[in-house]
């Protein structure tokens, strides 16, 4: 069974700072990872998705990266600003044709504060 | 930008009552699905819907859960009896399907059980 872990839990920084979110998931058989952004008893917003064949996506700030041998995959945000105050989830879709599967696995979120 | 809706944003019902979630989902989206979010746990998966069946369901998605898409354009959730651990908040999503997955999610509904 799939298992997506978002670390850290909770991160707080000063504006302008470059920083760094990691996802790690179990089973290496995905077909894709994407990575959502949620605020407060809101929705939840695509920022990116990374196909399995693919190493990075970037958007803007926002740059998305996977290594899908190790389990990995991270976003990176530069220049960070206030407004990018959120919860940030990773989750991952897996290989369909292994498996006949589309339903996402989500990570538990990781709680970004920035501070201006 | 197309977006995927749903109504109500809140729903209050008292435990053993029947609600009906409704969806939007995208217009020329093939595949939606239903997500819930309990308050400060992960989102999980409870069904997703092809071709006018489902096509994927979570242990979750029990026989007190339905889904139907009643017309060209909505796609509703069903809870037939409603349990105070049914407190959530319920997310519709849509997908294209093909080679591209992925999935753009609703607003969500707050689903209240007392």
């Amino acid at each position: 069974k799939q298992e997506v872990t978002q670390i850290p839990a909770a991160l707080s920084v000063p504006e302008g700072e470059n920083l760094v979110l990691n996802c790690s998931f179990t089973d290496s058989a995905i077909y894709n990872l994407q990575w959502f952004r949620q605020d407060p008893g809101k929705g939840l917003t695509s920022l990116l998705l990374i196909q399995s064949s693919q190493r990075e996506q970037t958007s803007g700030r926002l740059n998305a990266s996977l290594d899908k041998s190790s389990g990995r995959s991270t976003l990176y945000i530069a220049a960070s600003q206030p407004g990018d105050s959120a919860t940030y989830l990773c989750a991952v879709g897996p290989s369909f044709m292994d498996t006949g599967r589309r339903a996402l696995t989500f990570g538990s979120g990781t709680r970004l504060q920035v501070q201006p | 930008e197309p977006e995927v809706t749903q109504t109500p944003s809140h729903q209050v019902t008292q435990m053993g009552q029947e609600v009906i979630l409704r969806c939007v989902p995208i217009s020329n989206h093939l595949y939606f699905y239903w997500y819930r979010q309990i308050l400060g746990q992960k989102v999980e998966f409870l069904v997703s819907f092809y071709n006018n069946e489902i096509s994927e369901k979570s242990e979750i998605f029990d026989d007190q859960f339905s889904v139907e898409r009643p017309d060209g354009s909505n796609f509703t959730l069903k809870i037939r009896s409603t349990k105070l651990e049914d407190s959530a908040m319920y997310f519709c999503a849509s997908s294209w399907g093909g080679s591209s997955y992925e999935q753009y999610f609703g607003p969500g509904t707050r689903l209240t059980v007392t």
